[in-house]
C-alpha cells in the first residue's frame, strides 16, 4: 500500500538549534515530492517541489534532499518564526493508466524556543 | 496570501444536512484540488478537477461531489452529513492538468462543524 511517514511527530529545538525532519515513502511511480509549511487554521504553504533521487534544494534556512526511499528537510539555525508543521506529499501513479494521486504525510509539528 | 479563496470560512451545521463549499482559484490556474484535513487523519486528497473536467478521484465518500464552472471556481458539496465529516476542507489550485509535476497552491480553508 502507498504510505508517506513523517518523523518525528513532534519536535522542540533551541533557537539556533539545527536538526533534520524525516519524510519517508512508499509509493510506485513517484513523480514529485513536496514539502509544506502549515500554521494553525490555515492552508498549507509551498516550500519545495523535489522530482529525482539526489536533488536538493534551498530556501533561507530551509534545505530538502531527496533519496529513493526518503526526503529530509533540514533547519538550519532555525528561529522561534520557523515553528509550524510540516507537510511532507508525493504525487503519485494511480491505480489505473494516466491517473495519478496525492498523498500526503501527517507531518512534523516544530517548536523553536528562544 | 496564496490567491486562493475559500468561502464561507466556518460553517456550523448538524447532521443529515447538506452544504456548499466554495473555491475560486488563482487567477491562471486552470486545476484546482479539494482535500479534507481532520485531527487524526492528516490531509486527504478528494478530487481534482482540471478546466472543467473531472481527473482524478481520491478517497471522496459518495455523499460528497464536486464540479468546476466555467469561470474556473469550483463547488465541493457534502450531504448526509455525520459528525465525523466535522473537519477542515481546503482548496488548492495549479495551472497545470496535473499529469505532470504541478506546485498546488492552498486557500484558507473551510471549518466545517456538525453537531
Amino acid at each position: 500500500e502507498d504510505q508517506v511517514t513523517q518523523s518525528p511527530e513532534a519536535l522542540r529545538l533551541q533557537e539556533g538549534e539545527s536538526s533534520s525532519l524525516n519524510c519517508s515513502y512508499t509509493v510506485s511511480g513517484l513523480r514529485g515530492l513536496f514539502w509544506y509549511r502549515q500554521d494553525p487554521g490555515k492552508g498549507p504553504e509551498f516550500l519545495f517541489t523535489l522530482y529525482s533521487a539526489g536533488e536538493e534544494k534551498e530556501k533561507e534556512r530551509l534545505k530538502a534532499t531527496l533519496t529513493k526511499k526518503e526526503s529530509f528537510l533540514h533547519i538550519t539555525a532555525p528561529k522561534p518564526e520557523d515553528s509550524a508543521t510540516y507537510l511532507c506529499a508525493v504525487q503519485a501513479l494511480g491505480e489505473n493508466s494516466g491517473t495519478y494521486k496525492y498523498i500526503f504525510g501527517t507531518g512534523t509539528r516544530l517548536k523553536v524556543l528562544a | 496570501d496564496s490567491g486562493v479563496t475559500q468561502t464561507p470560512k466556518h460553517l456550523i451545521t448538524a447532521t443529515g444536512q447538506r452544504v456548499t463549499l466554495r473555491c475560486s482559484p488563482r487567477s491562471g490556474d486552470l486545476s484546482v484540488y479539494w482535500y479534507q484535513q481532520s485531527l487524526d487523519q492528516g490531509l486527504q486528497f478528494l478530487i481534482h478537477y482540471y478546466n472543467g473536467e473531472e481527473r482524478a478521484k481520491g478517497n471522496i465518500l459518495e455523499r460528497f461531489s464536486a464540479q468546476q464552472f466555467p469561470d474556473l471556481h469550483s463547488e465541493l458539496n457534502l450531504s448526509s452529513l455525520e459528525l465525523g465529516d466535522s473537519a477542515l476542507y481546503f482548496c488548492a489550485s495549479s495551472v497545470g492538468d496535473g499529469r505532470g509535476v504541478d506546485t498546488q497552491y492552498f486557500g484558507p480553508g473551510t471549518r466545517l462543524t456538525v453537531l
